[in-house]
């Protein structure tokens, strides 16, 4: 089954904690995302990695950090620098940065 | 730099009836064009996409979007509405060939009403 697991599906974290979001890939995309989205908003990104070992800050990168250390695995970190961390996160790859994404099925932090 | 627009932030059909969610783009180049939709807390699911050739493209669930290079607009468009597509949807866009990645519109709520 290919695809993009992202996981946990909800993850629950006291403020001042870090946390790490893990994202997974089995399509050998060189690419690959996290974006933000909040309640009925649009998406906003906050890294990119077009091939491992090498990423990039998307808009709102501030209190977040990324590894590639494979081509196949993304995890983000949300770091306690983070003001509002509580929202909707998205993992996507693409073969391609032009090419059409593929998104995981998303992890909601709370954070209280 | 490309930049995509969806002017509604919702739109609302009556069941069976056609429905139309705009969106229009800039970008220098040759376009690549894409739709996506989301169900609540879920991730995006790539619908269609425009890379070149026929301006009328055919996607998933029976959406389909044309393409209209002189008024930069890829509109997605489906013939019958049914209460099931009501959902978030993204239309993006990128540059054939170039290293950009895609931008993200900021979405259209589409409600479909029974």
């Amino acid at each position: 089954d290919g695809g993009i697991t992202q996981s946990p599906k909800y993850l629950f974290r006291k403020e001042g904690q870090n946390v790490t979001l893990s994202c997974e890939q089995n399509l050998n995309h060189d690419a690959m995302y996290w974006y933000r989205q909040d309640p009925g908003q649009g998406l906003r990104l906050i890294y990119y990695s077009q091939i491992v070992n090498d990423f990039q800050k998307g808009d709102i990168a501030e209190g977040y950090s990324v590894s590639r250390e494979k081509k196949e695995s993304f995890p983000l970190t949300v770091t306690s620098a983070q003001k509002n961390p509580t929202a909707f996160y998205l993992c996507a790859s693409s073969p391609l940065p032009s090419y059409e994404q593929y998104f995981g099925p998303g992890t909601r932090l709370t954070v209280t | 730099a490309q930049s995509v627009a969806q002017p509604e932030d919702q739109v609302n059909v009556a069941e069976g009836n056609p429905l139309t969610v705009k969106c229009t783009y800039s970008v220098s180049g040759n376009p690549y064009l894409f739709w996506y939709v989301q169900y609540p807390n879920r991730g995006l699911q790539f619908l269609l996409k425009y890379i070149t050739g026929d301006n009328l493209v055919k996607g998933s669930y029976g959406f389909e979007a044309e393409f209209n290079k002189s008024q930069t607009s890829f509109h997605l468009k489906k013939p019958s509405a049914l209460v099931s597509d009501s959902a978030l949807y993204f239309c993006a866009v990128s540059r054939l060939n170039r290293d950009d990645k895609i931008i993200f519109g900021k979405g259209t709520r589409l409600h479909i009403l029974p």
